[in-house]
């Protein structure tokens, strides 16, 4: 099945600082790729999507891009917010549209 | 759009006894609908995949007669804990997929539910 790597975290990063997570996945097949954010006390929601190599998800200022080459879906932001702490997951859609998340990746912003 | 809810929030019970977990789709039909459980380092695991009708597919290791889903329509799925233990507390999440017009992947998670087996 589909699987996941994140960068173990937490991320602890001042506000305004560049944010880089890095994700690599392993799958069948070429699948579409999703970031997935769970802000504290919250249910997940969907921050970003691509659905085929080389697409660029973005949302928010949040960027990630499908490179099927290295396998990975690294999600990027130029300036991170105190309002961006949270946990972020990445996912490979599998079969039957489920999701295989990962350890997810805690980011802490201080001001 | 696309709201899913769950109910309760957080539940305690005693070891022993079952306890059931709520989770609605509340302006769409979800045709699947997805269990999830968090551990306390925040991954997530898949538990179980439902489909409105039809007896749920559990993942390798999930116990299927300890965690009963059933998805008796398309706005309500329901995950009870059978003979809990304190092992089994934890955060429990589910997702919807299958509104209409949106893509079939796009999943729609609920708040999660807390449950606490003293």
């Amino acid at each position: 099945g589909n699987s996941v790597t994140q960068m173990e975290g937490p991320v602890t990063l001042s506000e305004e600082a560049f944010l880089t997570i890095n994700c690599t996945y392993t799958a069948t097949g070429y699948p579409s790729l999703f970031w997935y954010v769970q802000y504290p006390g919250e249910g997940l929601q969907l921050l970003l999507k691509a659905t085929k190599a080389d697409d660029k998800g973005s949302n928010k200022g949040f960027e990630a891009t499908y490179r099927k080459e290295t396998t990975s879906f690294h999600l990027e932001k130029g300036s991170v917010q105190v309002s961006d702490s949270a946990v972020y997951f990445c996912a490979p859609g599998g079969n039957f549209n489920k999701f295989y998340f990962g350890s997810g990746t805690k980011l802490n912003v201080k001001p | 759009g696309a709201v899913v809810s769950q109910h309760p929030s957080w539940v305690i019970c005693k070891s022993g006894t079952s306890v059931k977990i709520e989770c609605r789709s509340l302006d769409f039909q979800a045709t699947t609908m997805f269990w999830y459980r968090q551990f306390p380092k925040q991954s997530l695991m898949l538990m179980a995949t439902s489909n409105e009708g039809s007896k749920a597919t559990y993942e390798q290791g999930v116990e299927k007669d300890k965690f009963l889903i059933n998805h008796a329509s398309l706005t309500l799925s329901t995950l009870t804990v059978t003979s809990a233990h304190p092992e089994d507390s934890s955060f429990y999440i589910c997702s919807a997929s299958g509104a209409s017009g949106i893509p079939s992947y796009e999943q729609y998670f609920g708040p999660g539910t807390r449950l606490t087996v003293t």
